[in-house]
């Protein structure tokens, strides 16, 4: 069975420009979350998706956004991007939108901002 | 303000000795938590979780311990095997939601 796939798997931009990325769920799961991890932090909540509605945000700024898709995929969007959002950006899948307690994550998108 | 720490950014133990990785937090609200293993170039691989009207959690050779009074919970991985070398990071959530809190990481590393 396939797992979480993200893509893509490297990107660079420069500062200012926008990017989408983009995760596909495990078959079968109706929710995806996004995490930023920056270099030597653990991961950090962006968003969590369930059923095509946001369940939670975490505080990040307007210039983030995402949005999930009927068949449950998600794409992530940043604007106007900055050097510090160079970060590898996870999505993770779970079936529901209550903690069962395990997240099933992609290996990740990496973004460098120049 | 970091909510969940990790306080040691790495650990060497040898193979077949008891790994301990520890973590801390500070939200009293937690009342969920995971722990996760990752592997370079690969997503954080869920490991165990425990919640907040526990004090121990067992699934084979993974135990973890939570003490609420001290807000501290720890890993333990016995007996230690050299695949079980990778990043441990502790997660909290509060009312067992899945905006999870991530601690900074701890690389542990078996030597055989």
């Amino acid at each position: 069975d396939a797992g979480v796939t993200q893509s893509p798997t490297h990107l660079i931009k420069t500062r200012g420009q926008q990017v989408t990325l983009r995760c596909s769920p495990i078959s079968g799961h109706k929710s995806v979350s996004w995490y930023q991890q920056v270099l030597g932090q653990g991961p950090q909540f962006i968003f969590q998706y369930y059923e095509k509605e946001e369940r939670g945000r975490g505080n990040f700024p307007d210039r983030f956004s995402a949005r999930q898709f009927p068949n449950y995929s998600s794409e992530l969007n940043v604007n106007a991007l900055l050097l510090g959002d160079s970060a590898l950006y996870l999505c993770a899948s779970s079936f529901t939108s209550a903690n069962t307690g395990e997240l099933f994550f992609g290996e990740g998108s990496r973004l460098t901002v120049l | 303000d970091q909510q969940v720490k990790q306080n040691s950014p790495s650990l060497s133990v040898q193979e077949g000795r008891i790994s301990i990785l520890n973590c801390d937090y500070t939200n009293s609200m937690f009342d969920y938590f995971l722990w996760y293993k990752k592997y370079p170039a690969e997503g954080p691989t869920f490991l165990i979780s425990i919640s907040s009207i526990k004090d121990k959690n067992e699934d084979g050779r993974f135990t973890v311990f939570l003490n609420k009074s001290a807000k501290h919970l720890s890993l333990h991985i016995v007996p230690s095997q050299p695949g079980d070398s990778a990043v441990y990071f502790c997660a909290a959530s509060v009312d067992y939601g899945q905006n999870f809190v991530f601690g900074p990481g701890t690389r542990l590393s078996v030597l055989p």
